[in-house]
């Protein structure tokens, strides 16, 4: 089982739809973040968090620790919206140092 | 502030080549770390570096070399390139103690 779990792997919205994405995680971390990769391949750090909840402009991100879950949402979705976004863990113990990644969920905003 | 620059961003080798992968920060962070993204698979960890003479060994370390001479700069070496090595690989670097990532734009490598 990957220690990171991402779900769903795919999502289709239509423009202005409100959208989740879900993180769950398996070991105790210090940090979580959330990045978005665009079609060109870049990525780019968006959230970083330890607990809560963070906003920038159309995005909100929430982390329950007890339950090891995040999600990340998004209001009123935009075409410029599409992307892959890959949550990232920073473990407590061990290394503190790396991230355990992810695998994506690929969104898909439609016009 | 040109952040993290990767080069080359697309490359072709053939099975038994070898390459360097160049990454460089102008941020002067300690910590940099090389990346491989493959379909299906969340980002897995090369080797990574704390700080200028010192590096160490991620996730998936074989079959590439690393080192680290400057805070600046911390090239990806690939000494005999084979196919499973085709990949996306992304650059990253961060201050030390701060968690925040950033990240080169990555090189598509496809080795034949």
């Amino acid at each position: 089982k990957n220690e990171v779990e991402q779900s769903p792997q795919n999502l289709t919205a239509q423009e202005g739809e409100f959208i989740t994405i879900n993180c769950s995680y398996s070991v105790g971390i210090s940090a979580l973040h959330w990045l978005q990769q665009h079609p060109g391949g870049g990525i780019v750090s968006l959230f970083m968090l330890s607990s809560g909840k963070k906003k920038h402009g159309r995005l909100i991100a929430t982390i329950n620790i007890q339950e090891k879950h995040s999600s990340l949402h998004i209001t009123a979705s935009h075409p410029r919206d599409s992307a892959v976004y890959i949550c990232a863990v920073r473990n407590s113990s061990g290394s503190a140092r790396q991230l355990t990644f992810g695998s994506g969920t690929q969104l898909t905003v439609l016009p | 502030n040109a952040g993290v620059t990767q080069t080359p961003k697309f490359q072709v080798l053939k099975t038994g080549q070898s390459m360097t992968l160049q990454c460089a920060q102008d941020m002067n962070h300690e910590y940099m770390s090389w990346y491989r993204q493959d379909p299906g698979m969340g980002l897995r960890l090369i080797h990574y570096s704390v700080g200028a003479g010192i590096t160490d060994q991620g996730e998936v370390p074989n079959g590439y070399n690393v080192s680290r001479s400057t805070t600046e700069d911390f090239p990806l070496r690939l000494l005999s390139a084979a196919p499973s090595q085709t990949s996306v690989y992304f650059c990253a670097s961060r201050v030390q103690t701060a968690t925040e990532a950033f990240f080169g734009q990555g090189t598509r490598l496809t080795v034949v």
